[in-house]
């Protein structure tokens, strides 16, 4: 599993709350990610980072900010929940892999229900 | 909750059948392309990639073919088994790996 974790695991909130996600890896691993999942839309990338405080934003950041203090840690940030941001959120890190490329190792998901 | 596997494209085999996964790409920029597998409840999970300068890919029990003619992968599965039942992603890079751009899935269904 790359040693990825991700917490909460499922959370339902309030529109208009705030919400933080977190991903916390163990490898030190350069590159993290945030995904959501929605069905019919497969996986779409909100923000990534390539080392700490260095974050750039995916296809669907408007909404979301992220922080990365430090190499373990990739936060997201919802600062003001509504019902369209309702999904599984997957937090992945990348590696190096075997044929000289690299892969992407997902964590768990949290579930986050807006209502 | 919802389940991903609502709305896809969905592809029922039986247990032995040769299975293949079609996967349409627009940017023919992409310098790699990989599938990935997601059980249900879990986080997609690695199977292979391709690099784009070739054509085919082998693995264990799987091949990917890559036709940059037309833009098409494809994911071949041979003696599916019930443990393959899963959504299958297609996703390409052309950022030097850096970021992955995902296709919407297929559902594969195994019946013993």
């Amino acid at each position: 599993d790359a040693g990825i974790t991700q917490s909460p695991r499922h959370k339902v909130t309030e529109t208009g709350t705030p919400v933080t996600l977190r991903c916390h890896q163990t490898e030190n691993h350069r590159y993290m990610y945030w995904y959501r999942q929605d069905p019919g839309h497969g996986l779409r990338l909100i923000h990534y980072s390539y080392g700490v405080k260095d974050t750039d934003k995916g296809e669907v950041s408007d909404g979301y900010s992220v922080s990365r203090s430090k190499t373990e840690d990739f936060l997201l940030t919802l600062e003001s929940a509504t019902s369209s941001q309702t999904s599984v959120y997957f937090c992945a890190i990348r590696q190096a892999s075997i044929g000289g490329s690299y892969e992407q190792y997902f964590g768990p998901g949290t579930r986050l229900t807006v209502t | 909750g919802e389940s991903v596997g609502l709305h896809l494209p969905t592809l029922s085999v039986q247990e032995g059948d040769n299975s293949i996964i079609n996967c349409a790409y627009s940017n023919s920029a992409s310098d790699y392309f990989i599938w990935y597998k997601q059980e249900s409840g879990k986080g997609p999970q690695f199977i292979i990639d391709i690099r784009s300068n070739m054509d085919k890919r082998q693995g264990q029990r799987v091949t990917v073919l890559l036709n940059k003619t037309v833009k098409h992968l494809s994911l071949q599965i041979a003696a599916t088994q019930p443990g393959d039942s899963a959504v299958y992603f297609c996703a390409e890079t052309h950022s030097g790996y850096s970021t992955l751009t995902f296709g919407k899935g297929t559902m594969l269904l195994v019946s013993p």
